[in-house]
């Protein structure tokens, strides 16, 4: 049972113009989500995280946005650069149960020049 | 933040036979576990790794397919026994601390023939 979701497989954007991801999930007891970016060959790298208490959180070009009766997140990306072109995952973690975290399948991003 | 490395970075291996694959944390993580990503899917926590004792393997994930060792803070084993081609996937370690993000090494492309 997936219970963190990325429904688009890839996004493609101009450069410039702003990338929006989107994670879904089920589990109502996450508290804890964040999102990793990955190249290829390379492990994921972690970008931005937000806490259940919020709806917001930006740093840089980067802003997560957290709808908790959607269950639903979001990750802007503005303006995108070329070197956004990466698989991105978002995923998910309920803290009073452990540090587990559950990982979508990943939107793989290409900003085009 | 923690700086993580894995070897072997690929390896190709024969139906039937083991493989060792390590990973070095450059600080002191309290978290260490291990993932794996087949292709098109998602990351899947295979197990935690406890320092100094039995890990603590997910749901579908056992011993004796997957021996974790954790003699220290900073150093993991994970060995894949018996491997049929079900097995060629991404391996990849992640550490860090409770309530905080994970750090991921590059990962272990892994193919068995």
């Amino acid at each position: 049972d997936q219970q963190v979701k990325q429904n688009s497989p890839s996004l493609s954007v101009q450069e410039g113009r702003i990338s929006i991801l989107n994670c879904d999930y089920t589990n109502s007891m996450f508290d804890y989500f964040l999102w990793y970016k990955k190249y290829p060959a390379e492990g994921p790298t972690f970008l931005i995280s937000i806490s259940s208490i919020k709806d917001k959180n930006e740093d840089g070009r980067f802003t997560v946005f957290l709808n908790k009766s959607a269950k639903h997140l979001s990750l802007h990306i503005v303006p995108s650069q070329p070197g956004d072109s990466a698989v991105y995952f978002c995923a998910a973690r309920n803290s009073n149960t452990g540090n587990q975290f559950y990982f979508g399948t990943g939107t793989s991003l290409t900003v085009i020049p | 933040s923690a700086v993580i490395s894995q070897k072997p970075s690929r390896d190709i291996c024969q139906r039937g036979t083991s493989l060792t694959i390590q990973c070095q944390v450059d600080s002191q993580v309290t978290m260490m576990f291990w993932y794996r990503q087949q292709p098109g899917q998602s990351l899947t926590l295979i197990a935690t790794a406890n320092q100094g004792s039995e890990a603590t393997y997910e749901s579908g994930f056992v011993i004796d397919k997957f021996p974790i060792s954790r003699p220290n803070l900073t150093f993991s084993t994970l060995t894949v026994s018996n491997m049929s081609p079900e097995d060629s996937s991404i391996y990849l370690c992640s550490g860090g601390y409770p309530y905080n993000e994970q750090f991921f090494g590059p990962g272990t492309r892994l193919t068995v023939l």
